[in-house]
Order: C-alpha cells, then structure tokens, then sequence
C-alpha cells in the first residue's frame, strides 16, 4: 500500500539556522504531497502542499517541491524560528481520495 | 473562523467504561475523519464518512469501536468498553471533497484509560 518515510528526529536546531526534513513516499500514481505541522496541545495545520510533479509548495517560509523521480518531498526552511518549533508530518493522497496517509512525524525544538 | 470542534479536549476515566467522543465538522464540509494518534503507531486512520455514508472503517477495531454520523453536524466515535491501550489523541478532521483534498483538523480529544 501506499506509505511515507520521513526523518523521525528529534531535532534541535539554533535559531537562524537551516532546515532540511527528509520526506520520500511509495505510492502507485500519482498522489498530492503534503507537509502539516502539529504545535504543542494543538491539532494538524496544513502547512503546504503540492498536486503534481515539479510543483513547489510554500508558506510562512518553508519550501518543499514534489519530486516524482526521487520519489521525494523534503521540506526546507532557510531560517528557522523559536515560533518553528513542533511535529512536522509529511502525509500523501491518493487518486482523488480524501484519506491522508501520513508519516511518523518529526519533532524539532528550536533554541534562542 | 471556521474550525472543527471537538469534545470533550480531555477525558480520564477507568477501564471497561463507555466513552463517546464528538465532533462537529467545518460548516458545509461533507467528509469526516477520525484518526488515532500515539508515540508507537503515529496516526492511524480509524474511520472516513463522505456525505455521512462510511466509507472506510478498515483501520478501526469493531469489537469496541463504533464510528457514526448522525446528522451532517455531529460525528461520534464510541468506545464500549475501553481498555489501557486505547490511551491516545483522537482526532477529527473535515473537508469538501471538491476542495483539492485539503482537510482540516480538530485540536484533538485526549483519552486517557486507567
């Protein structure tokens, strides 16, 4: 079945620093690609997303672009913040369906 | 500001009793989800409603669990009887499946099993 690999951390970065999280994923076809992020005591924001290959999603700084050869999604930020600090989930859909198969999660602290 | 609500936020009670939890999808969203989220397992789809017909429920244990929508505001997931290890984060999530599969999530239901 369809499924995400992704770094499962966890990470502690400085403040300012770069931030590259590894997502690839297994799927047949071609599914849409998603990053959430999960703040503390908080559910799942979507963060980006992309529909098809070479598009790039990006929001409040992150960055990540849909990768068909490499199979791959990685999520990138060039200079993070304490605000940054959270569970970042790579997640997939498939043929139009709704359901999100997510991966295990990535936590990151971000220190002053 | 349109969100998913659900109840109750945190929920402690003993072994073998009933604990229902609710949701109240986004206004007009017409899919549901509920999902199971621990350190071990991650998240894990339990249930899926479009139009408030089932349509997935393949992750979900039927021998204590039940998923429902009894109307197109309220979804419920029911456990009868709980056990230790069904101690997690529940969550709900909706969406309109016309909307490019973007879903939106409730801030969880925390269930604890002693």
């Amino acid at each position: 079945g369809d499924s995400v690999t992704q770094m499962e951390g966890p990470v502690t970065l400085s403040e300012e620093a770069f931030l590259t999280i590894n997502c690839t994923y297994t799927a047949t076809g071609y599914p849409s690609l998603f990053w959430y992020v999960q703040y503390p005591g908080e559910g799942l924001q979507l963060l980006l997303k992309a529909t098809k290959a070479d598009d790039k999603g990006s929001n409040k700084g992150f960055e990540a672009t849909y990768r068909k050869e490499t199979t791959s999604f990685h999520l990138e930020k060039g200079s993070v913040q304490v605000s940054d600090s959270a569970v970042y989930f790579c997640a997939l859909t498939q043929g139009g369906s709704e359901k999100l198969v997510f991966g295990k999660g990535m936590k990151l602290t971000v220190n002053p | 500001d349109a969100r998913v609500t659900q109840t109750p936020r945190h929920k402690v009670t003993e072994m073998g009793q009933e604990v229902t939890m609710r949701c109240q999808p986004i206004l007009g969203h017409n899919t549901v989800f509920w999902y199971r989220q621990t350190m071990m397992q991650g998240l894990e789809l339990l249930a899926y409603f479009r139009n408030r017909a089932p349509l997935d429920d393949s992750g979900m244990p039927k021998d204590r669990f039940s998923a429902e929508m009894p109307d197109a505001t309220l979804a419920t997931l029911k456990i009868q009887p709980s056990e230790p290890r069904d101690s997690a984060v529940y969550f709900c999530a909706s969406g309109l499946s016309s909307s490019g599969n973007t879903i939106y999530f409730g801030e969880g239901s925390w269930l604890t099993v002693v």
